[in-house]
C-alpha cells in the first residue's frame, strides 16, 4: 500500500483566512481524493484529482470554496477558502490502490479549527 | 445511488469478549465493500476487502467479514476483542471510482 503523508496534521484558523492542505505519496498515482469529516460524521467526498485535469467536483462543493492543484502524480493540494467555523473538519486525502478493485488508502488527516 | 447503513451508533462490550458490527449496503449488482478502522487522532486503516468469491473474508488484527447477497450485508466480526480495537469502525461501497461510506459504528472496549 502507498505510503501518505499531510501537512499540516492540525491547524487553528481565523475566519475568513484560507489554508492550503498537502498530500504526498510515495508512488505515483493517477487518482487523488479529497473528503472531509465533520466532528462526529462520516467521510464525504470533497473531489477527485486527476494529473493533468481540472478535479471533479461532488455535489454541494465547488471550485472556489475548495481549489485543488495536482502538479504531478506524487502531490496534491487542497485549499479551504474564506473560512468559517463550519469548515472545522478533519481533511484526508486519500489514493487508489494498485489493485484496481477501487481500494484506497488515506492520508493521516489534517485536523482543521476555524475560530 | 449506492448507499450504506451502520444502524449501530455506539457499541460497548468487554475486552475479550466477541463483536460483530452490522453494515448493510444497496447496490444493484456484486458490490465492492471495505471495512476500515479509525482510531483515535488517526487517518482510516483498511480493514479488510470484498470483490468476489469466498463470502468470507479475512483482515487484519484478527478481523473477518461475511458477505451475504440475500441479506445485503457485509457483517465485521472479532471472536476476541482487545482494549488496542477502541476505535470508530466505517464500512464503505465502492461506486465507480469512489467510495460511499457508511456513518460509522464506534466501538468502546471495558477492562
Amino acid at each position: 500500500s502507498a505510503v501518505i503523508s499531510q501537512k499540516p496534521s492540525r491547524d487553528i484558523c481565523q475566519r475568513g483566512t484560507s489554508l492550503t492542505i498537502q498530500c504526498q505519496v510515495d508512488s505515483q498515482v493517477t487518482m487523488m481524493f479529497w473528503y472531509r469529516q465533520q466532528p462526529g460524521q462520516s467521510l464525504t467526498l470533497i473531489a477527485t484529482a486527476n494529473q493533468g485535469s481540472e478535479a471533479t467536483y461532488e455535489s454541494g462543493f465547488v471550485i472556489d470554496k475548495f481549489p485543488i492543484s495536482r502538479p504531478n502524480l506524487t502531490f496534491s493540494t487542497l485549499t479551504v477558502s474564506n473560512m468559517s467555523p463550519e469548515d472545522s473538519s478533519i481533511y484526508l486525502c486519500s489514493v487508489k490502490g494498485s489493485v484496481s478493485y477501487n481500494e484506497q488508502f488515506f492520508g493521516p488527516g489534517t485536523r482543521l479549527t476555524v475560530l | 445511488a449506492q448507499s450504506v447503513t451502520q444502524p449501530d451508533i455506539h457499541i460497548t462490550v468487554s475486552e475479550g469478549a466477541s463483536l460483530e458490527l452490522r453494515c448493510n449496503y444497496s447496490y444493484g449488482a456484486t458490490p465492492y465493500l471495505f471495512w476500515y478502522v479509525q482510531s483515535p487522532g488517526q487517518g482510516l486503516q483498511l480493514l479488510l476487502k470484498y470483490f468476489s468469491g469466498d463470502t468470507l473474508v479475512q483482515g487484519i488484527k484478527g478481523f473477518e467479514a461475511e458477505f451475504k447477497r440475500s441479506q445485503s450485508s457485509f457483517n465485521l466480526r472479532k471472536p476476541s476483542v482487545h482494549w488496542s480495537d477502541a476505535a470508530e469502525y466505517f464500512c464503505a461501497v465502492a461506486e465507480a471510482d469512489k467510495l460511499i461510506f457508511g456513518t460509522g459504528t464506534r466501538l468502546q472496549v471495558f477492562p
